[in-house]
């Protein structure tokens, strides 16, 4: 059974850079089509898209953030990571990473869906 | 970008309800859409995808519909497990963006 887990810092300063790590176990980063993706929720509110990658390394991100965000794969370590630099109190938020299910449009984003998802974690923007 | 919106935000019900939730598109997404159920302190958990598909695993009184613009989730009988905040997605175009959530709460 797949399973991710997230880690990195919880409290990160204003203007510095948000790191974050998903660990796969139970099925390889780079096993069939599927995307790897990050997801983010401030607390009390909903969810937001942040953006995803393939193992081939191909990535997709939210235009909101697409100039602040990098997301990348560690085939080796079987795992992917988040970058998300000059980071605000507006990036405080919990942090999940999850699986995308294989697109409509292989390589593409048609129809993706996540599942499973980490367990989620916090991330405090505060000096 | 296109919009999610779900209607109602809340709704409170009691066990054996039968629950409908709404999401509108601010365009056409086909039948791109996708509905998670999350409880508190947990990760969202998919429960249908591409508009009517039951994920593997989710109780059937579960079930999606709609296709275009407009789309339903319903719940035929509500349990006390089902009382949870539920969002649709869209996975048509990027950024995949979220409705603003339904919270299911018990009356």
């Amino acid at each position: 059974q797949l399973q991710l887990q997230e880690s990195g810092s919880g409290l990160v300063k204003p203007s510095q850079t948000l790191s974050l790590t998903c660990g796969v176990s139970g099925g390889s980063v780079t096993s069939g089509d599927y995307s790897w993706g990050w997801i983010r929720q401030p607390p009390g509110k909903g969810l937001e898209w942040i953006g995803y990658i393939y193992h081939s390394g191909s990535t997709y991100y939210n235009p909101a953030l697409k100039s602040r965000v990098s997301i990348s794969v560690d085939r080796s370590n079987n795992q992917f990571s988040l970058k998300l630099i000059s980071v605000t109190a507006a990036d405080t938020a919990v942090y999940y990473c999850a699986r995308g299910q294989p697109p409509a449009n292989p390589g593409g984003l048609l129809g993706v869906w996540f599942d499973p998802w980490g367990q989620g974690t916090l991330v405090t923007v505060s000096s | 970008d296109i919009q999610m919106t779900q209607s109602p935000s809340s709704l409170s019900a009691s066990v054996g309800d039968r629950v409908t939730i709404t999401c509108r598109a601010s365009q056409s997404i086909s039948s791109f859409l996708n509905w998670y159920q999350q409880k508190p302190g947990k990760a969202p958990k998919v429960l249908i995808y591409a508009a009517s598909r039951l994920h593997s695993g989710v109780p059937s009184r579960f079930s999606g519909s709609g296709s275009g613009t407009d789309f339903t989730l319903t719940i035929s009988s509500l349990q006390p497990e089902d009382f949870a905040t539920y969002y649709c997605q869209q996975s048509y175009s990027a950024p995949h963006t979220f409705g603003g959530g339904t919270k299911v709460e018990i009356k």
